[in-house]
């Protein structure tokens, strides 16, 4: 079974859209995150909930908003995409202080 | 803003050959981790190290750890294809902020 799950893998749309990445884990653990790879392959936190209060936002434009209906589940929704949105989102958990365990990313592709 | 620096950004060796990847940091941390990426693939954690440790193995990892000097250094002894990723060091900066450095690109040619 996929501990950190992701859907979709891909995600091709049209700037001005409004899309969600959807995010499950099933190692009953109480934090997850939220991370945005750019092309450089840099990673960084956008946002970090612990059982399901948000403790991290890093000075993600408000146009992101993560959602977190459970402690298994961590949902990103986009409004208004921008070209420069295109990037590759991983979902992570983990247990706090823990390593974290990551999802297989889903590419997002604004054209 | 960016903690982590990664030295080199690339690195190609051949199959066998030891790997040495080192990572430094600015500021305080409670511990420090390595993950693997492989290429189109999200991030595996390798082995973590805590502030309070200086070294620490696992199978052909070895992880070192300086809190004076602000850094540690990855090595992957007797290298293989399957080696070949990208590795990134990590910080935790209080009990969820993970910031990642830059990354090293491994390359093992047979």
């Amino acid at each position: 079974d996929t501990a950190v799950s992701q859907t979709p893998k891909y995600l091709v749309t049209q700037m001005g859209n409004d899309k969600s990445i959807k995010c499950e884990q099933n190692l009953g653990h109480d934090t997850m995150y939220w991370y945005k790879q750019d092309s450089k392959k840099f990673l960084k936190i956008m946002f970090s909930y612990n059982n399901k209060e948000l403790i991290i936002n890093e000075t993600v434009p408000n146009r992101f908003s993560p959602k977190s209906p459970d402690k298994a589940h961590l949902n990103l929704h986009i409004n208004s995409l921008e070209l420069g949105d295109s990037a590759v989102y991983f979902c992570a958990s983990s247990r706090t202080s823990h390593e974290q365990f990551f999802g297989p990313g889903t590419r997002l592709t604004v054209l | 803003s960016q903690q982590g620096e990664e030295d080199p950004q690339a690195l190609s060796i051949q199959e066998g050959e030891n790997a040495t990847m080192n990572c430094s940091y600015k500021t305080s941390i409670n511990n420090l981790q390595w993950y693997r990426q492989n290429s189109g693939r999200g991030l595996v954690h390798l082995i973590l190290i805590r502030s309070n440790e200086r070294e620490k193995h696992s199978g052909r990892l070895r992880v070192t750890l300086d809190t004076s000097k602000k850094s540690s250094s990855l090595l992957i002894t007797a290298s293989r294809a399957a080696d070949t990723a990208s590795y990134f060091c990590a910080t935790l900066q209080g009990a969820q902020k993970l910031v990642f450095g830059q990354g090293t690109r491994l390359t093992i040619n047979p």
